[in-house]
């Protein structure tokens, strides 16, 4: 199945460090998301993006849209420890009648106190 | 709590068997989707259905079917299973977002399906 390359894999970080990752399509989104997903529970929307190059931010977290509609990063300053979970991307091409999304792998996010 | 309930959180059946996950979606929202999330597959896309009817269709295997009922909740039902269907199987619905074209989408906390 069809999914965003996103990256890095995981990082190990402490606690106050600022967190950067990336995710990448081949194809054009005309939305793009960030999920995060804790152990034994489903995604939950952080941020959505609506147009290229749209920077926003939701409290410590900051994504952005890229240009080329391919790609969008998402940055979290300050972690915390409650920040631990896996981020994922999620891409919706838009048009026509469904709202599917295509997700990244993940980025497994471990926050040391 | 998303509002998504989905039952049996946890199932455990043998290969050849057939199982049904059930889904529950928010109040008012219409449409429902279904998603898998495997180690090699990670989380990927089945189907969605809006008001009772089929809207998509992803990476859905010929033995896994799914259905909404006229109360909204949906069913998705696994038959001839396989080792490799083992999975988290996650429900999610929809409604618009505020100031957005997207519906966002709330998930439900999962089925986890082992077989064996």
């Amino acid at each position: 199945g069809q999914q965003l390359n996103q990256s890095p894999q995981s990082m190990f970080i402490q606690e106050g460090e600022d967190v950067s990752m990336n995710c990448t399509s081949s194809s054009i989104f005309n939305t793009w998301l960030w999920y995060k997903q804790d152990p034994g529970e489903g995604p939950v929307l952080l941020i959505a993006l609506y147009k290229a190059g749209e920077l926003t931010s939701n409290g410590r977290l900051t994504a952005q849209f890229g240009i080329t509609r391919k790609d969008s990063f998402l940055n979290i300053s300050a972690s915390i420890p409650s920040d631990v979970g896996i981020y994922f991307c999620a891409g919706q091409a838009g048009g026509g009648a469904t709202n599917k999304l295509i997700f990244g792998t993940g980025t497994l996010l471990a926050v040391q106190p | 709590d998303s509002g998504v309930t989905q039952t049996p959180k946890h199932l455990i059946t043998a290969t050849g068997q057939r199982v049904t996950l059930r889904c529950s979606p928010r109040s008012g929202d219409l449409s429902v989707y279904w998603y898998q999330q495997s180690l090699d597959q990670g989380l990927q896309f089945l189907i969605q259905y809006y008001n009772g009817e089929e809207r998509a269709k992803g990476n859905i295997l010929e033995r896994f079917s799914a259905q909404q009922f006229p109360d909204l909740h949906s069913e998705l039902n696994l038959s001839s299973l396989e080792l490799g269907d083992s999975a988290l199987y996650f429900c999610a619905s929809s409604a618009p977002i505020a100031g957005g074209p997207y519906n966002e989408q709330f998930f439900g906390p999962g089925t986890r399906l082992t077989v064996l």
